[in-house]
C-alpha cells in the first residue's frame, strides 16, 4: 500500500458545482496534511493545510480531515475553469510524501 | 513567493555527459529536496537534505548525487546522463512544520 493515495482522475465537474478531491494515508501518526495545486507546466503551489480533525475553510476551499478513517479531502465550491489543475495531497514525515495527484477539469 | 530559484531552467544534453542542476534559496530553511516529475508517476523524491552536508536518498536516487555545502545551495548531479533521466526536476524547501515550497523547475532533455 502506498503511503499516500489519490484517485488519478480525471475528475470532470461542471462550472459552479462542488469538486470533491480525496486522499488516504497509511501512517496513523501523521499530524498535518497539505493540499497543493499544480497547473500544467508549472510547479506545485500550496493552497491549504490542516492539522486538526474536522473542517478548515479558506474562501471557496474547504479541507476536511478524518484521522480515524485516515482520509483528508478538499472541497472546492463554485468551481471555476481556473480551478482546472492537478491537486496533490502531501503528508510530512521524515520527508514530505506526496500522492500522485488528481487531475481536475472544470467544464463550462 | 518563497525565494527559490533553479538553474538552468532548460537544458539539453547528450547521453553520457555529467549534468549539475542548482537550487538556491533565500529563506534559510533547513530542509531541501530534489524531485523529478514524469507523466504517470507524480512527484518522486530523488534526494533530500536536512542541513549542511547532511543528505539522504529518496526513492529514485540511482544515477544521482547531491551536495550541500551551504544552507542556501543544493546541487543535483547526474553523473552520466541517460535518456531515462529526461524529466522535469523540482527543487523544494520546507520549514520544520513541513510546509513546503517549490522552485520553478528545470526541464532536462537527454538525447
Amino acid at each position: 500500500q502506498k503511503e499516500v493515495e489519490q484517485n488519478s482522475g480525471p475528475l470532470s465537474v461542471p462550472e459552479g458545482a462542488i469538486a470533491s478531491l480525496n486522499c488516504t494515508y497509511s501512517d496513523r501518526g501523521s499530524q498535518s496534511f497539505f493540499w497543493y495545486r499544480q497547473y500544467s507546466g508549472k510547479s506545485p503551489e500550496l493552497i491549504m493545510f490542516i492539522y486538526s480533525n474536522g473542517d478548515k475553510e479558506d474562501g471557496r476551499f474547504t479541507a476536511q480531515l478524518n484521522k480515524a478513517s485516515q482520509y483528508v479531502s478538499l472541497l472546492i465550491r463554485d468551481s471555476q475553469p481556473s480551478d482546472s489543475a492537478t491537486y496533490l495531497c502531501a503528508v510530512p514525515a521524515s520527508k514530505i510524501i506526496f500522492g500522485s495527484g488528481t487531475r481536475l477539469s472544470i467544464r463550462p | 513567493d518563497a525565494g527559490i530559484t533553479q538553474s538552468p531552467r532548460h537544458k539539453v544534453t547528450e547521453t553520457g555527459t555529467p549534468v549539475t542542476l542548482r537550487c538556491h534559496q533565500t529563506e534559510n530553511h533547513r530542509y531541501m529536496y530534489w524531485y523529478r516529475q514524469d507523466p504517470g508517476h507524480g512527484l518522486r523524491l530523488i534526494h533530500y537534505s536536512y542541513g549542511v552536508k547532511d543528505t539522504d536518498k529518496g526513492e529514485v536516487s540511482d544515477g544521482y548525487s547531491v551536495s550541500r555545502s551551504k544552507t542556501e545551495d543544493f546541487l543535483l548531479t547526474l553523473e552520466s546522463a541517460t535518456s531515462s533521466q529526461t524529466s522535469v526536476y523540482f527543487c523544494a524547501i520546507s520549514e520544520d512544520s513541513g510546509t513546503t515550497w517549490f522552485g520553478p523547475g528545470t526541464r532536462l532533455t537527454v538525447t
